[in-house]
């Protein structure tokens, strides 16, 4: 079955200090990867998805980055975070089998003071 | 583009209450549609399903059907618990997309 992790689990940063956010997949072959983030009041907006190695599309302009260097490895960067990048980052893939749905992972709180 | 709308929050019950958030979707062609629910401090997990137009989705005991002719995916639940306080996100998807979300719905259910 699949598992995701995302590491870390929380993060406090401060403004203009580079980012790094983890996620490694697990129980699934060359799976797309998206990348969501979760801010107060603004429900989930999707920010990358990737369908390979190397290959990332961006949704929404911003200070991110993503790149995706293994087959089950994506990170989400920034070389200088804003305040508006606080919020709960959360890493999906498609479920085991089934196109349409997706699996979530636990999530990373990033707090930027 | 395809979009989702539910209702804004945050909806406060009495356990045992009647539970119902509106949810309706814009969409080309025929998509399927989910409810998921985060508990806090948790990530995303689906709580339940519907590939086509009328079928019910349902788990917990909650359930919601795919009504074509209105475009909705409304939430329902006959009697809520306080385990059930969490933030529910309606979202629709075609095959081998991506997941479009509605801004969610934070629940909180007194004792």
């Amino acid at each position: 079955s699949q598992t995701i992790h995302q590491w870390p689990a929380t993060l406090v940063q401060p403004v203009g200090s580079p980012l790094s956010l983890e996620c490694t997949v697990e129980g699934t072959s060359n799976p797309n990867l998206y990348w969501y983030r979760q801010a107060a009041g603004r429900g989930l907006q999707l920010l990358f998805y990737s369908v390979g190695i190397g290959q990332i599309s961006s949704e929404v302009p911003q200070n991110l980055s993503a790149s995706r260097p293994q087959d089950r490895q994506f990170i989400l960067s920034s070389k200088k975070l804003l305040l508006s990048d606080s919020g709960f980052y959360l890493c999906a893939c498609p479920s085991e089998g089934l196109a349409h749905e997706q699996f979530f992972g636990p999530g990373t709180r990033l707090t930027v003071l | 583009g395809d979009s989702v709308t539910q209702m804004e929050g945050p909806v406060t019950l009495s356990e045992e209450a009647f539970l119902t958030i509106n949810c309706t979707y814009t969409a080309t062609g025929y998509p399927s549609l989910f409810w998921y629910v985060q508990y806090p401090g948790e990530g995303l997990q689906l709580l339940l399903k519907a590939t086509k137009a009328d079928d019910k989705g349902s788990n917990k005991g909650f359930e919601a059907t795919y009504r074509k002719e209105t475009t909705s995916f409304h939430l329902e639940k006959g009697s809520v618990q306080v385990s059930d306080s969490a933030v529910y996100f309606c979202a629709l998807s075609h095959l081998y997309d991506k997941i479009i979300f509605g801004k969610g719905t934070r629940l909180h259910i007194l004792p």
